[in-house]
């Protein structure tokens, strides 16, 4: 029972414009979101995340949205580069501090 | 700093093989992780070690089994290999299991193939 969804496999985007990744989750005890990247042969590293008790947060380049209302979470990378071409991973914790992880949402920046 | 370590990175079993793979972390982390990913599954839990001396169940730990050998170390046993089996094995570690903590990070993974 997957708790966790990324419904979107992959994406494609053109250098410079904004990639919108979405993930949604069905269990309301989850209190914090995290985003992971993940190139090609290497283990996931983390990006950004988000707590429960915030809508928005920010760093450089990427945002991360929580709707709880909606129990969904939006991560925005603007403006997309080459080196952004990953898989990308939503997470979930419960205050216990086990993740759930999403399916995965590869992007390709295209030049 | 080494960060998170995983032998071996690529093996191939036959089916009913047995093996163990190693994950060390350099980073003074009490939690430490396995996780499998695979295709349109994202990753998942095998199991975990809150701290040393402690293990427990995630969500697919039938036919593995782990040891905490120190803090340092934590492998991941697989005692009799099934098809099933064939997945990228990751290891993961954190400084403590709990609300509002801080990132896993993550080892390089280990290719398993099992025929």
């Amino acid at each position: 029972d997957q708790q966790v969804k990324q419904n979107s496999p992959s994406l494609s985007v053109q250098e410079g414009r904004i990639s919108i990744l979405n993930c949604d989750y069905t269990n309301s005890m989850f209190d914090y979101f995290l985003w992971y990247k993940k190139y090609p042969a290497e283990g996931p590293t983390f990006l950004i995340s988000i707590s429960s008790i915030k809508d928005k947060n920010e760093d450089g380049r990427f945002t991360v949205f929580l709707n709880k209302s909606a129990k969904h979470l939006s991560l925005h990378i603007v403006p997309s580069q080459p080196g952004d071409s990953a898989v990308y991973f939503c997470a979930a914790s419960n205050s216990w501090g086990k993740f759930q992880f999403g399916a995965g949402t590869q992007v390709v920046v295209t030049p | 700093n080494a960060g998170v370590t995983q032998t071996p990175k690529f093996q191939v079993l036959k089916t009913g093989q047995s093996m163990t793979l190693q994950c060390a972390q350099d980073m003074n982390h009490n939690s430490m992780y396995w996780y499998r990913q695979d295709p349109g599954m994202g990753l998942r839990l095998i199991y975990y070690s809150a701290s040393e001396g402690t293990t427990d169940k995630g969500e697919v730990p039938n036919g593995y089994n782990v040891s905490r050998l120190n803090k340092r170390e934590f492998s991941l046993r697989l005692e009799s290999a099934a098809p099933s089996q064939t997945s990228v094995y990751f290891c993961a570690s954190k400084q403590t299991q709990g609300p509002f903590t801080d990132t896993q990070y993550f080892g390089p993974g280990t290719r398993l193939t099992v025929l």
